[in-house]
């Protein structure tokens, strides 16, 4: 199996930066992707292949990757961003389709 | 616009069975590789089962092998997962995922993503 590990938690002010990583061994090797869940809703991709935004995904949310870690940044976070955040990717083979255990960003 | 909308979800017992389906629109659908991915009340989200554009390739994650099977009509531009041997961990919203495929220009690999998700559909199991 493989696994990819998030934060729990990230707790910033509005208007602050939020960063939130995961890491996982075949990151260096294979992208990944960043999905938003608000209560209650389906989740939406915010970034796809490390590095970018979907149409519709405001531009202060960017992603970036190094080694084993990659991170998703929203830049000037504001309360309506509260949510879920689920990072994807798969292991080295591509056979194991993984999300990261979320990471419940709290803006206040 | 496009649009993924589930149902077929329910109460069933221990070893019961449920057939999920979901309807696709807005896009053409027999082009597309599509996915079920479930979240357990409270948890974080699973990948379950991918099926190809024509429905030959199907692969599932282990814990659901043998139970599970995805299929789709193109036809109808429906995806469908025949949950069966039901067990209590089972319990979960169920969505239903485009599953974007993209091949690397150099070297031919493939990576799959999910770009569109529905609402889900909710899959209880009662022991």
């Amino acid at each position: 199996s493989y696994e990819l590990t998030q934060p729990p938690s990230v707790s910033v002010s509005p208007g602050q930066t939020a960063r939130i990583t995961c890491s996982g061994d075949a990151l260096p090797k294979k992208y990944a992707f960043w999905y938003q869940q608000k209560s209650g809703q389906a989740p939406v991709l915010v970034i796809y292949e490390d590095t970018n935004r979907p149409s519709g995904i405001p531009e202060r949310f960017s992603g970036s990757s190094s080694g084993t870690m990659a991170t998703l940044t929203i830049s000037g976070a504001q309360v309506e961003d509260e949510a879920d955040y689920y990072c994807y990717s798969t292991d080295i083979s591509g056979n194991y389709r993984v999300f990261g255990g979320g990471t419940k960003l709290t803006v206040l | 616009e496009v649009s993924l909308v589930e149902s077929g979800g329910g109460l069933v017992q221990r070893g019961g069975s449920l057939r999920l389906s979901c309807a696709a629109s807005g896009f053409t659908f027999r082009n597309y590789w599509m996915s079920w991915v479930r979240q357990a009340p409270g948890k974080g989200l699973e990948w379950v089962a991918q099926i190809g554009p024509d429905g030959i390739e199907r692969y599932s994650v282990d814990s659901v092998t043998g139970r599970f099977t995805i299929s789709r009509d193109n036809a109808r531009t429906s995806l469908y997962l025949q949950v069966s041997s039901l067990r209590a961990e089972d319990t979960a919203l169920y969505y239903c995922a485009r599953d974007l495929k993209r091949v690397g220009a150099t070297t031919g690999s493939a990576w799959w993503y999910f770009d569109l998700w529905g609402r889900g559909t909710l899959v209880t199991v009662s022991s």
